[in-house]
């Protein structure tokens, strides 16, 4: 089955940016999506198809994916951004891939 | 904005079936379109899909869960459910019910935590 690798944690200072990468063969080559979950509540999505963001998610969030790594950029962070996030990938086979998440930790 | 509620039992015990409703409102399930989805996160972990239903009730599973999983569809109460047989302490979980959509889920119920224990 299709594996993707996050980095466990990043931490970013207020006001810095963010990079959280999602590592996976030939992950251009498919769609990727990112949510973000706060403690105790349920994921948002916040970037779907690479790089749009769903209506009510703040422009600070953007997205890429080229080659083997997608990466979820979040600009001018603030504190209500930590959280974990999670990319999900859907693998041409009918499945439907989470990544094991990163902590994002504002500092 | 489509609204999503899971309920069902919160305490199984081992080698019993887990079985949880998700209630859709603010959207209609025969409408077509999405598809309707489980995923469920165990204590401190990541996100782990068990299965979507389309309104035309094909199913996907999960592979490592699948021999295991039922998912269906009920319009006329507007709610689709799943089935989770010969459960151990390793399906302790908190489980999601979400709507989605070309490749991801857009919205997602509140979560449910489920507890295996005898």
């Amino acid at each position: 089955s299709y594996v993707l690798i996050q980095p466990p944690s990043v931490s970013v200072a207020p006001g810095k940016t963010a990079r959280v990468t999602c590592g996976g063969d030939s992950i251009g080559s498919l769609t990727v999506h990112w949510y973000q979950q706060k403690p105790g509540q349920a994921p948002v999505l916040v970037i779907s198809f690479d790089k749009d963001r769903p209506s009510g998610i703040p422009e600070r969030f953007s997205g890429s994916n080229s080659g083997n790594t997608a990466a979820l950029t979040i600009s001018r962070v603030e504190a209500g951004d930590e959280a974990d996030y999670y990319c999900q990938v859907w693998d041409g086979s009918g499945n439907y891939v989470f990544g094991p998440g990163t902590k994002v930790t504002v500092l | 904005q489509v609204r999503l509620q899971e309920s069902g039992p919160r305490l199984v015990k081992p080698s019993q079936t887990l079985s949880l409703t998700c209630t859709v409102s603010r959207a209609f399930i025969s409408s077509g379109g999405y598809y309707w989805g489980w995923i469920r996160q165990h204590p401190g972990k990541g996100l782990e899909w068990i299965g979507n239903i389309y309104v035309s009730e094909s199913t996907f599973y999960n592979p490592s869960l699948k021999s295991r999983s039922t998912i269906s569809v009920d319009t006329s109460n507007n709610q689709f459910s799943l089935n989770l047989t010969s459960v151990t302490a390793a399906d302790t979980a908190l489980y999601f019910c979400a709507r989605g959509r070309t490749g991801c889920f857009e919205s997602w119920g509140q979560g449910t935590l489920v507890t295996v224990s005898s």
